[in-house]
């Protein structure tokens, strides 16, 4: 196991389009993270999954993001119609319950334009 | 979840002990000390955590005062790959989420 593994790495897109970000988790992790980061910021939680059920959303994840963990192993991120102010790096992170430490992907960059 | 302070900015020079201050006087009796660091444009790497006592792994070493209140984390040989912005914060372990300040920007000089 390679660790976390998000694709894609960077994503351009025009505004109004939509996106979707997978994220391939730590095989036995349970618990799956979404963040956001934007330029000189530290990470701002978005979403978190244990197994298939994602228990708890950031009132940042507004309407027009989704978020899903099918079987409870990888995750997507869907972003609708983008604007601009969603470009940020949005990083995935997988931890075992009880455990301790998150383990982070290297994040996909999304640029609207 | 503990509010943490920190420097913006430090700067060591390479081979040096690098010794990264921060504040969480609000931290619970629960919430372990972490310590992630964030290399440009990559993903935060955890490094080090610790509850009461002070902590060492091959990455760092990591000193709690005894109340608590604020921690040092110490890379002991920093290298340039050591460049990094190092996050401190609180966590219980059963949060769900990482509150994740503005951390320090430390550039390590040859």
């Amino acid at each position: 196991d390679t660790g976390v593994s998000q694709d894609p790495r960077h994503k351009i897109t025009k505004r109004g389009q939509n996106v979707t970000f997978r994220c391939d988790p730590i095989s036995e992790h349970n618990r799956l993270y979404w963040y956001r980061q934007t330029l000189g910021q530290g990470p701002e939680f978005l979403t978190y999954f244990q197994n298939e059920a994602q228990l708890e959303k950031s009132r940042l994840l507004s309407d027009r993001f989704s978020a899903e963990r099918p079987k409870g192993s990888f995750s997507t991120l869907e972003i609708q119609r983008t604007e601009q102010g969603d470009s940020a790096m949005y990083l995935c992170a997988s931890s075992l319950s009880g455990g301790h430490g998150y383990t982070f992907g290297s994040g996909t960059r999304l640029t609207v334009v | 979840d503990a509010k943490t302070t920190q420097p913006p900015s430090m700067d060591c020079a390479e081979g040096r002990a690098a010794n990264l201050p921060c504040n969480h006087s609000t931290i619970s009796g629960n919430e372990y000390v972490y310590w992630y660091r964030q290399i440009h444009s990559q993903g935060p790497q955890y490094i080090i955590h610790g509850l009461k006592n002070n902590e060492t792994n091959e990455m760092a070493s990591l000193i709690i005062t005894e109340d608590r209140k604020s921690s040092t984390l110490i890379l002991p040989h920093a290298t340039l790959r050591d460049t990094a912005v190092y996050y401190c914060m609180g966590y219980a372990g059963n949060n769900r989420k990482l509150i994740w300040g503005l951390g320090t920007s430390l550039a390590v000089n040859p």
